[in-house]
């Protein structure tokens, strides 16, 4: 079975920390990788797209790796402000039906 | 942000009455998804469609169907909504279905079902 799982579910550090958040997938044969973010009671805004040919994005303080050997993503946020905090979601596509697969998210709370 | 509006944007219903969610865009995107958001269970496809008239069945699309007439309208029909089906509906769409392109998602409707 196709899965994707998210370690911590939740994560509360101090503001100005860089810190990282994690994606596994069972499944080695994906054709991309996305992350959302999701603030309470609202939408899924994409933060970053990887393709499986690629090993990583950058947005700004956001950069996305990803590992298909080992089935892992990782998203690294520098330099955390508290408008970082919300819900980050990590979404593997598995097939040309565009069936995104998503893990159950990790929440984050950066403290002033 | 992608050009994607869901209507209506809270609902509140009866068990075993039919309810219509509508998703919109202005994108002119080929592929659009439903999905519903549940505590537990994360985000779940209901439905999706790769064109016009052309749908296909997600992971939890019992009790669910869908149409598609023209490329900028998705609905979701609840043929007769039971309380298992109280959740948050987002749409979503896409320009391509392979690895190209990414997915991006509408404001949300919850659904709460008495």
């Amino acid at each position: 079975k196709q899965e994707v799982t998210q370690i911590p579910a939740a994560l509360s550090v101090p503001e100005g920390e860089n810190l990282v958040l994690n994606c596994s997938f069972t499944d080695s044969a994906i054709y991309n990788l996305q992350w959302f973010r999701q603030d309470p009671g609202k939408g899924l805004t994409s933060l970053l797209l990887i393709q499986s040919s690629q090993r990583e994005q950058t947005s700004g303080r956001l950069n996305a790796s990803l590992d298909k050997s080992s089935g892992r993503s990782t998203l690294y946020i520098a330099a955390s402000q508290p408008g970082d905090s919300a819900t980050y979601l990590c979404a593997v596509l598995y097939n040309q039906g565009g069936k995104l697969i998503f893990g159950q998210g990790t929440e984050l709370s950066v403290k002033p | 942000d992608a050009g994607i509006t869901q209507s209506p944007r809270h609902k509140v219903t009866e068990t075993g009455t039919p309810v219509t969610l509508r998703c919109h865009q202005t994108e002119n995107h080929r592929y659009m998804y439903w999905y519903r958001q549940d505590p537990g269970h994360g985000l779940r496809l209901i439905h999706y469609s790769y064109g016009v008239k052309d749908t296909d069945k997600g992971e939890v699309s019992d009790g669910y169907s869908v149409s598609r007439s023209k490329t900028e309208d998705f609905l979701l029909t609840l043929e007769s909504a039971t309380s298992s089906q109280t959740s948050v509906y987002f749409c979503a769409i896409s320009e391509s279905a392979s690895g190209g392109l990414a997915q991006y998602f509408g404001p949300g409707t919850r659904l709460l079902v008495l």
